[in-house]
């Protein structure tokens, strides 16, 4: 069981919007920890896809984009390409734990 | 350029220690404020974070796994290692190191291929 809840799975069509949302608590998210996301491809390691909440590291398209409120936090990702189908996953730290975590991570498919 | 890369055993018995070893370039654990962790994914499974060093030696451990990581550094290699004892098989994962900065969130910029490790007798 993940401290950051992800939807297991989304899915979309070429050209669609979807989003992934990431369920924390006040321990986390809701303290204002940043929130961080990742793209994991299919064999490969997790590539850093948005820092603090909202940051597109170089390279990473505008059509990523990353929002927090309250006790949670979103990815979205429009113009969906066959190439974004890939595991996504929200990271944070917890004050409980002391801990960085991370999310259950969501499953994205390019119908 | 950055890179990491993680080596080690690829099978382990249950009740053996693991040590895995991650190699750094293009950057130093002397750099003000840097920091390397370890993290794990079982197969099919989500991340799990392990342990972090910084450069001023300090250390930090996940809660759950306190008691059996030890997480080391050599600066001279630009090497930090990692050693997990009493391996079961739920400890089957692929297992990887990432750089980030010292933060009250850290995020992790540049990550190792990661290595892949199988606990079984």
């Amino acid at each position: 069981q993940s401290v950051l809840t992800q939807p297991p799975s989304v899915s979309g069509a070429p050209g669609q919007r979807v989003t992934i949302s990431c369920a924390g608590s006040t321990s986390n998210i809701g303290t204002g920890y940043d929130v961080h996301w990742y793209q994991q491809l299919p064999g490969a390691a997790p590539k850093l896809l948005i820092s603090g909440n909202i940051h597109r590291p170089s390279g990473v398209p505008d059509r990523f984009s990353g929002s927090r409120s309250g006790t949670s936090a979103s990815l979205a990702i429009t113009g969906l390409q066959a190439e974004d189908g890939a595991d996504y996953y929200c990271q944070s730290y917890d004050s409980s734990l002391s801990a960085v975590v991370f999310g259950g991570g969501t499953k994205l498919t390019v119908l | 350029q950055v890179t990491l890369r993680e080596s080690g055993p690829a099978l382990v018995k249950p009740t053996q220690t693991l040590t895995l070893t991650c190699t750094l370039s293009g950057f130093s654990l002397t750099t003000s404020g840097m920091c390397v962790s370890w993290i794990r994914q079982p197969p099919g499974k989500a991340l799990e974070w392990l342990a972090r060093i910084d450069g001023d030696d300090d250390k930090y451990y996940s809660t759950s796994l306190k008691t059996r990581l030890t997480i080391s550094k050599d600066t001279s290699k630009n090497q930090v290692v990692l050693t997990m004892t009493n391996m079961d098989p739920v400890d089957t994962a692929t297992y990887y190191c990432a750089r980030h900065y010292d933060d009250s969130s850290p995020y992790f910029d540049y990550w190792g291929q990661g290595t892949q490790v199988t606990v079984s007798s």
